[in-house]
């Protein structure tokens, strides 16, 4: 099966703990998005890699660090959780090139407690 | 920088009515891409349909759209809603410089018999 795929569904967390998400695809994309969605239903782009390097870096806070081993491979580290990082991370492949259709994972929903 | 402005908030309609959703966007680029996805609940969001041709239409399930480069617009319609059409829909703005797609505040549509 081709798709994106994100590690955890969910995670339950306390503020100040680190917390890491995976993602993977197997659509043969070369860029990879990080998105979030906020209990407003907001998706917002955080970042965006191609073949491993950083393309895009919103205004995220320092405690968002994103990693990418090769282009089949996004991970995204929160160093120190806050309240407000409660949302759903959603991950998503593209081929390179603005006209092409974004692939989303099912997304990893993030309490933070 | 670039902004996609939608519908506000919950659009109520009943069964076999007309629909019509409501983009306009902000960017600096003269060739943008406008896309439309639908996110069913408890679904990640997917494609409906997407363009970059000033005024051409196009189709996809039932739904269609128009780019207008003039009016900076990209509207969504339906003849007539199904009780399925009932999601979260989000128009979103990509540009040839690769940036990651921007996306409006999406517009609930509820489809009531």
């Amino acid at each position: 099966e081709t798709a994106v795929f994100q590690t955890p569904n969910y995670h339950v967390t306390q503020v100040g703990n680190e917390v890491s998400f995976n993602c993977k695809q197997t659509l043969g994309h070369d860029t990879m998005y990080w998105y979030k969605q906020d209990s407003k239903k907001l998706l917002k782009i955080m970042f965006s890699y191609n073949n491993k390097q950083l393309i895009v870096n919103e205004t995220v806070p320092r405690r968002f660090s994103p990693q990418s081993s090769d282009k089949a491979h996004l991970n995204l580290r929160i160093k120190s959780v806050e309240p407000e990082d409660s949302a759903v991370y959603l991950c998503a492949s593209s081929s390179w090139g603005g006209q092409n259709t974004l692939y989303f994972g099912a997304g990893t929903r993030l309490s933070v407690l | 920088g670039d902004s996609v402005t939608q519908t506000e908030g919950l659009v109520t309609l009943t069964e076999g009515l007309p629909v019509m959703l409501n983009c306009t966007y902000q960017t600096i680029y003269s060739n943008p891409f406008l896309f439309w996805y639908v996110q069913h609940l408890n679904e990640s969001p997917r494609l409906l349909l997407k363009s970059f041709t000033d005024n051409k239409r196009t189709e996809h399930q039932g739904f269609h759209a128009t780019l207008h480069k003039s009016s900076s617009s990209f509207h969504l319609q339906k003849s007539s809603a199904q009780l399925s059409d009932s999601a979260l829909y989000y128009c979103a703005l990509s540009d040839r410089n690769n940036n990651a797609p921007r996306f409006g505040a999406g517009t609930k549509l509820s489809v009531k018999p």
